[in-house]
């Protein structure tokens, strides 16, 4: 479920290195996920998602990875830039319902 | 394509005025409707959701409303709005039934009651 009231976990990394930011979620009804990035002062913008009926999918710089059994996800992020600065939530679904439950977010700082 | 609009995208009201905030969505039809509050560095809640016209759903009792007075149209409201009321408003929309797929955030509203 939602944890609007707790402040935000922060990962900071050094511009090149690669990210890693995790979310568990609970349900394990759960079968579509995805991953947000907000930038300050902004609205959470699609990054990408993934179906339970896999394990991996690439995008551009950015990997999900679902691993079902323990019920985690993780956004990978390749060559990590400034421009990556922002908080990032993951979110899950279960088929039927159509309100998709938030992760609490991670806040990502990136360092020149 | 679709797209989601909110306005205004800052906005400052005393203490006990009221509030309105509104949210359309172009290029769809019958889409699921939904207002967000995001505190300073906190996450997401979920404040009302709507599935269409006149429906709305309430998840947090509080001095808010919603209304949804046409297809794609979703308003927030309040009639007197207290400092607690202060934070990051956020519209989203998805295709109507149970696909998420395609959920998808509007820019925001930066809302401050002094």
């Amino acid at each position: 479920g939602e944890s609007v009231g707790l402040h935000l976990p922060t990962l900071s990394v050094q511009e090149g290195d690669n990210s890693i930011i995790n979310c568990a979620y609970s349900n394990s009804a759960s079968d579509y996920f995805i991953w947000y990035k907000q930038e300050s002062g902004k609205g959470p913008q699609f990054i990408i998602d993934i179906r339970s009926n896999m394990d991996k999918r690439q995008g551009q710089r950015v990997t999900v990875l679902l691993n079902k059994t323990v019920k985690h996800l993780s956004l990978q992020i390749a060559a990590t830039q400034p421009g990556d600065s922002a908080v990032y939530f993951c979110a899950e679904n279960s088929g039927g319902s159509y309100i998709p439950t938030f992760g609490r977010g991670t806040s990502l700082i990136v360092h020149p | 394509s679709q797209t989601i609009h909110q306005w205004p995208a800052t906005l400052v009201q005393p203490v006990g005025s009221p509030l309105s905030l509104e949210c359309t969505v172009e290029g769809t039809s019958n889409p699921n409707l939904y207002w967000y509050r995001q505190a300073a560095g906190r996450g997401l809640q979920l404040l009302f959701y709507s599935v269409g016209i006149g429906q709305i759903s309430s998840e947090v009792p509080q001095n808010l409303s919603a209304s949804r007075p046409q297809d794609r149209q979703f308003i927030l409201s309040s009639k007197k709005l207290l400092l607690s009321d202060s934070g990051f408003y956020l519209c989203a929309w998805s295709v109507a039934g149970g696909d998420v797929s395609g959920y998808t955030f509007g820019s925001g509203t930066r809302l401050t009651v002094v």
